[in-house]
């Protein structure tokens, strides 16, 4: 099965800062990557998504890039704010299977 | 708008009692259905996935079992609790018949095992 690693599994960053969280995938068929936050005693959110047919998507401070050739995708949030503090998921799919990262706490100091 | 609930938030109960999780969506028709379990510290691990009424496909071997008795209804269950069920449980919903469709979250059931 599909086998997704996650780096670094915390990172603290200075708000205003920016954050990279970066993953690794072993299938080459999978084809689709989401990345979700889980803030504390809920379920998680998808903040973003990007397919295997582009290389890279952005929305408003969050960007993810894949690279399809060494099998990882990144997540970058700019302009980190308190907000963005919360853990991040990575995940890939092929069809409708995910499976996730171990995840990043991420923290904004103030 | 599609809404996914999942009940209790919170349960403490002794090893070797039973267990049932309920999941319920509501503003959608035969959707993809998961159940997923998180372990501290740790990324969410696929237990089972239902792609209709009374289909259940089982990704691990378990004293868990899961149940779809109705379209928007999946059940997380089990006969007798084992101290390493312990964890946070959520269920997750997605477009059927649509290839990489987006997971969409409840806010999780919090397991303890005693």
């Amino acid at each position: 099965g599909e086998n997704v690693e996650q780096h670094p599994s915390t990172l603290s960053v200075q708000e205003g800062d920016s954050a990279v969280i970066k993953c690794t995938y072993s299938d080459s068929a999978s084809n689709y990557f989401p990345w979700y936050k889980q803030e504390l005693g809920k379920g998680p959110q998808l903040i973003i998504d990007i397919r295997s047919n582009v290389g890279e998507k952005k929305d408003q401070r969050i960007a993810v890039t894949l690279n399809k050739t060494a099998k990882h995708f990144s997540l970058h949030i700019t302009e980190t704010q308190p907000e963005d503090s919360a853990v991040y998921f990575c995940a890939a799919s092929k069809n409708y299977k995910l499976s996730f990262g171990a995840g990043t706490t991420v923290t904004v100091r103030a | 708008s599609q809404t996914i609930h999942q009940w209790p938030a919170t349960l403490v109960q002794p090893v070797g009692s039973p267990l049932s999780l309920e999941c319920t969506v509501e503003g959608t028709s035969n959707p993809n259905l998961y159940w997923y379990r998180q372990a501290a510290g740790r990324g969410l691990q696929l237990l089972f996935y239902s792609v209709g009424i009374g289909q259940i496909s089982s990704e691990v071997p378990q004293n868990l079992s899961a149940s779809r008795p109705q379209d928007r209804q999946f059940i997380l269950s089990s006969k007798k609790l084992l101290l390493s069920d312990s964890g946070f449980y959520l269920c997750a919903w997605s477009v059927s018949g649509v290839s990489n469709s987006p997971l969409h979250f409840g806010n999780g059931t919090r397991l303890t095992v005693t």
